[in-house]
């Protein structure tokens, strides 16, 4: 069956450090997204992508950066860890075109502390 | 800018009881609008999507409307269940520009009791 993966499922790291978190889809959509969950501020959209080379800005995007170079893959990457940056990173995708009706299915979440 | 909200924030109800969990929004143009359900510690699971130009969509106990002019959504779940205690999300999507992007809301937490 097709999923949403995403690793690792928890991270400590340290702050000012590069952190990775990954993103895996098996459904070939062109369309994936990046959200953080905190609480008293709910899912806000970090950055997210229609396609291969393609990547845009979201509502929270200052200190995150994406890269697309598959469809099956978008990497968020924090430049330089801050505690504000501890939350829940979620991992989402929906298809596009004709057929498709954007639904977006999410992965299990990555959760992060930054010390 | 789109706002999305859900009354009430939380709400605790017996076993067996018909309930309804609202979401509104301020900007009619939307593209779609989406319910998620949220067990604690586990990611959003999509429960029903419905399309700007349907009123309502039905899964199993679940019937979800739309109306769009009103900015308005309801979730109607039947005969309340134990295993349905969950944090239940709205989300819907811009107009043309903003098509993709989920604005969600802050979620109502559903208890159901025994």
């Amino acid at each position: 069956d097709a999923e949403i993966t995403q690793s690792p499922r928890h991270k400590i790291t340290e702050t000012g450090r590069q952190v990775t978190l990954a993103c895996h889809q098996t459904w070939n959509h062109n369309n994936m997204f990046w959200y953080r969950q905190d609480l008293g501020h709910g899912l806000r959209l970090i950055h997210y992508s229609y396609g291969v080379q393609d990547t845009n800005k979201g509502e929270v995007s200052d200190g995150y950066s994406v890269s697309r170079s598959n469809t099956e893959d978008l990497p968020l990457t924090l430049e330089s860890a801050a505690s504000s940056q501890t939350s829940v990173y979620f991992c989402a995708s929906s298809g596009q075109g004709a057929g498709a009706n954007n639904e977006q299915f999410f992965g299990p979440g990555t959760r992060l502390t930054v010390l | 800018k789109q706002e999305v909200t859900q009354i009430p924030a939380a709400l605790s109800v017996p076993e067996g009881e018909n309930l309804v969990l609202n979401c509104s929004f301020t900007d009619s143009a939307i593209y779609n609008l989406q319910w998620f359900r949220q067990d604690p510690g586990k990611g959003l699971t999509s429960l029903l999507l419905i399309q700007s130009s349907q009123r309502e969509q039905t899964s199993g106990r679940l019937n979800a409307s739309l109306d769009k002019s009103s900015g308005r959504s309801t979730l109607y779940i039947a005969a309340s269940q134990p295993g349905d205690s969950a944090t239940y999300l709205c989300a819907v999507t811009g107009g043309i520009q903003g098509a993709q992007k989920l604005v969600f809301g802050q979620g109502t937490r559903l208890t159901i009791n025994p």
